[in-house]
């Protein structure tokens, strides 16, 4: 079945260090991904929609300049979270669909701990 | 705007007893998902439901949408320990998916 690749699935760093999370899928392409935040017991809140080939989408409130996220082909999103702060340690979970009506596909998600 | 509302959000359920989770929707949706996330883990797509009166069962789990209502809901039968997670619900429209809240559900003897 489809997969979502996402890696690395855990990273730990001092603050004001830039972290790059990958988001791939593996059998199938994708020109629209999707970026997630999710907090401990919250649900998921999307902070970007990722778009093969064009500027990515931000939802109210996230930082575009922060979160920059380059989907520069269909099998493959990033997200690079620059200048990290604690306040930015979260879960990040990417996903993609294979088409109208199709589930989305759910990566392992990344564990960010900013020191 | 699309907002997706889930009760309850917390569920202590007792083995072998059956449950229903609620999810609300605000506006028309084309789709409703509903997805399992255990501790530490990412989503598990569980059931899509694309239009009224639709109806899908995988085990002890049962998802059914009633468009009108702008509900679906997910009756679990039988509770078992192995079910004890947090549900999600997520409908969409001409959006990228809204989730609820989520569902803790622990199941206990």
């Amino acid at each position: 079945g489809a997969v979502v690749s996402q890696h690395p699935s855990w990273v730990i760093c001092k603050s004001g260090t830039s972290v790059k999370i990958e988001c791939r899928s593996l059998d199938f392409q994708a020109t629209t991904m999707f970026w997630y935040r999710q907090f401990p017991k919250q649900s998921l809140m999307l902070m970007a929609t990722s778009n093969e080939g064009s500027k990515a989408t931000y939802e109210q409130g996230v930082e575009k300049d922060k979160f920059l996220i380059n989907h520069a082909s269909l099998t493959l999103s990033t997200l690079t979270v620059t200048s990290a702060h604690p306040e930015d340690s979260s879960f990040y979970i990417c996903s993609a669909n294979q088409g109208t009506g199709q589930p989305q596909h759910f990566g392992d998600g990344t564990r960010l701990s900013i020191l | 705007e699309l907002k997706v509302e889930q009760n309850p959000l917390f569920l202590s359920m007792q083995e072998e007893k059956n449950y229903t989770i609620y999810c609300n929707y605000s506006t028309t949706s084309d789709r409703l998902y509903w997805y399992r996330q255990d501790p530490g883990k990412s989503l598990e797509s569980l059931f899509v439901l694309l239009s009224n009166g639709a109806v899908k069962q995988e085990g002890r789990l049962m998802a059914s949408l009633d468009t009108k209502a702008r509900l679906s809901t997910l009756h679990i039968t039988a509770a078992v320990h192995d079910l004890s997670a947090t549900y999600f619900c997520a409908a969409s429209g001409n959006t990228p998916l809204v989730f609820g809240k989520g569902t803790r559900l622990s199941v206990i003897a």
